[in-house]
């Protein structure tokens, strides 16, 4: 069965650094991965996919990278802002259809 | 592009009433559509799965009399929630999957219905 985790689970750290967030999964045979960011109360906004081919993509601040082999994902934030502030998830895709979701990082960047 | 709706964002219902919540994909046609149920501060759980004119396909441990989904066209699936407890209170999202919304099979979320039963 497909276990993802993310670590930590909690981050607060002041405007201007740059993030690791981490990502592990149990089974290595996915499709593909990727991040979103969820807002309080909102729905989710897809960040980056990243093919099981592939090994990193980026967009704009951000920058994800995956190791099938290791089982892990990591996005890096640069320039960390207040904007920010918000629960990053990652999911891995398998069988096509199914995105099983990791626990989540909630992060705030405070000024 | 590949924009979903849901509505209503929020319904307040009492115990025992039913709830229909509907998805909307609103600029692309959604083969598939899927159903998610997210606890507070807790990730998101798929509960089915539905494509277009068949029957959805449950994870395990939903219970398809009590969720109800209806995948009539290709813009719109419904989500019914059958004789609503306090238990059922959560956060529902759809997402959808089209041809054209987009490569790789992306999923694309709509904004979240917040249920709470009294």
């Amino acid at each position: 069965k497909q276990e993802v985790t993310q670590i930590p689970a909690a981050l607060s750290v002041p405007e201007g650094e740059n993030l690791v967030l981490n990502c592990s999964f149990t089974d290595s045979a996915i499709y593909n991965l990727q991040w979103f960011r969820q807002d309080p109360g909102k729905g989710l906004t897809s960040l980056l996919l990243i093919q099981s081919s592939q090994r990193e993509q980026t967009s704009g601040r951000l920058n994800a990278s995956l190791d099938k082999s290791s089982g892990r994902s990591t996005l890096y934030i640069a320039a960390s802002q207040p904007g920010d502030s918000a629960t990053y998830l990652c999911a891995v895709i398998v069988n096509t259809d199914k995105l099983i979701f990791g626990t989540g990082t909630r992060l705030q960047v405070f000024p | 592009g590949a924009v979903v709706s849901q509505h209503p964002s929020r319904v307040i219902c009492k115990s025992g009433t039913s709830v229909k919540i509907e998805c909307r994909s609103l600029d692309f046609q959604a083969t598939t559509m899927f159903w998610y149920r997210q606890f507070p501060k807790k990730s998101l759980m798929l509960m089915a799965t539905s494509n277009e004119g068949s029957k959805a396909t449950y994870e395990q441990g939903v219970e398809k009399d009590k969720f109800l989904i209806n995948h009539a066209s290709l813009t719109l699936s419904t989500l019914t929630v059958t004789s609503a407890h306090p238990e059922d209170s959560s956060f529902y999202i759809c997402s959808a999957r089209g041809y054209l919304a987009g490569p790789y099979n992306e999923q694309f979320f709509g904004p979240g219905t917040r249920l709470t039963v009294l």
